[in-house]
């Protein structure tokens, strides 16, 4: 099955900084990557994904890179904020276009300081 | 829309009990998953359902643990008997697309 590994386990900028977090995977037949913002005791959310048909997306602050050869992909937020601070998770799967079988990288708790 | 629902949000109870966590989907979403989070572990999937029918479950760690989903709007997660090392929040997510919508979860304690 899919292995993902996520790194790094925490991160710690000033505000105002960029922060990068990175992911591989294991299975080539993955082609869905998604990025989840979890607040301390809240639920997960979606903030951004990436399809293997392409290399890079950005949602203002945000993009995610992806090197389908290397299996790997990564999270860079751009000019930090507080509330940035969160612990985010990447993921991968097939994407099946509704039940995406997907599989968590452990995580990253981002601490953005004033 | 009020978005995934789940109850109860807190459930304390002693090893050996019988444990139910309810899940109400987003409406009109045709896929519901059911996921456990631990320090140790993570997040992990433990099973999902198409149009109520159960799809994968193959992360239903052993037979002590059960889920039925009996319409589009109800699914329900089972721990018979729970045991300390199912303290966990479990989350309730569905889906119509590709992104996945996550409940509020369920903290379960089991002493």
């Amino acid at each position: 099955g899919e292995n993902v590994e996520q790194h790094p386990s925490t991160l710690s900028v000033q505000e105002g900084d960029s922060a990068v977090i990175k992911c591989t995977y294991s299975d080539s037949a993955s082609n869905y990557f998604p990025w989840y913002k979890q607040e301390l005791g809240k639920r997960p959310q979606l903030i951004i994904d990436i399809r293997s048909n392409v290399g890079e997306k950005k949602d203002q602050r945000i993009a995610v890179t992806l090197n389908k050869t290397a299996k790997h992909f990564s999270l860079h937020i751009t000019e930090t904020q507080p509330e940035d601070s969160a612990v985010y998770f990447c993921a991968a799967s097939m994407d099946t276009g509704g039940g995406n079988k997907l599989t968590f990288g452990t995580g990253t708790q981002l601490k953005v300081e004033l | 829309d009020a978005g995934v629902i789940q109850s109860p949000r807190h459930e304390v109870t002693e090893m050996g009990q019988e444990v139910t966590l309810r899940c109400k989907p987003i409406s009109g979403h045709d896929y519901l998953f059911w996921y456990r989070q631990t320090m140790m572990r993570g997040l992990e999937l433990l099973i999902y359902f198409n149009n109520n029918v159960p799809i994968d479950d193959s992360g239903m760690p052993e037979d002590r643990f059960s889920a039925k989903m009996p319409n589009a709007s109800f699914s329900t997660l089972k721990i018979q008997p729970s045991e300390p090392r199912d303290s966990a929040v479990y989350f309730c997510a569905s889906s119509l697309s590709s992104e996945q919508y996550f409940g509020p979860g369920t903290r379960l304690t089991v002493t």
